[in-house]
């Protein structure tokens, strides 16, 4: 199985300042088709996650531009710039280049 | 507006059964693929199974290979999940979701206990 390492396990950031997370996965998610099959979510407190990135690099419909993606074969960032209060939760990577589908064990984003 | 709503969750033994159905709208069920993934209590996200838009193509989780049952009914716009011998680690928040995870349902829960 495709193993996910997400870092930092949480982060503070105050409001406006950026913040990075890391995800690294434990084989290529380039597939054939030149395709980089790793997502990015964030859920929100007592919600049902949401989609931010897909692809490595795509935004989703109706997702901020402060997020983004980006990356190699095997190693991830998800960036937000201007962190806003609204942004608080925790953040999960995801792999859909093959199966079983993993995720990451999640990043918990604070603010200070 | 897309909306998947699960139902069928609730407080069951281990060792009994329990379905699960997601009633999707606003889209063209039969277009898309579908997932099922869990959240167990203050835990992580576990992708549970997928099921391919015409049936075709279906995967599971090796932890619930063999006692869970994917499948849909595209004249109904409902996927569902039969779950078997259901274990106390089974407990959790169960979502469905849309082919590319664009879409999630709100959830719903299962807890096995005596």
């Amino acid at each position: 199985d495709i193993v996910l390492t997400q870092a930092p396990l949480s982060v503070s950031v105050t409001p406006g300042e950026s913040a990075s997370i890391s995800c690294r996965s434990s084989k290529s998610l380039l597939s054939s088709k030149g395709i980089t099959s790793l997502y990015w979510y964030l859920q929100k407190p007592g919600k049902s996650p949401q989609l931010l990135i897909y692809r490595m690099s795509n935004l989703a419909s109706g997702v901020p531009d402060r997020f983004s993606g980006s990356g190699s074969e095997t190693d991830f960032t998800l960036k937000i710039s201007k962190v806003e209060t609204e942004d608080v939760g925790v953040y999960y990577c995801a792999q859909f280049l093959e199966y079983p589908f993993t995720f990451g064990s999640g990043t918990k984003l604070e603010i200070k | 507006e897309v909306q998947l709503v699960e139902s069928g969750g609730g407080l069951v033994q281990p060792g009994r059964s329990l379905k699960l159905s997601c009633l999707a709208s606003g889209f063209t069920f039969s277009n898309y693929g579908m997932n099922w993934i869990r959240q167990a209590p203050g835990k992580g996200l576990e992708w549970v199974a997928s099921i391919s838009s015409s049936s075709s193509y279906i995967y599971y989780a090796d932890t619930v290979k063999g006692r869970f049952t994917i499948s849909r009914d595209n004249a109904k716009n409902t996927l569902y999940l039969q779950m078997t011998s259901l274990r106390s680690e089974d407990t959790a928040l169960y979502y469905c979701a849309r082919g590319g995870t664009d879409y999630w349902g709100q959830g719903v829960m299962v807890t096995v206990s005596s």
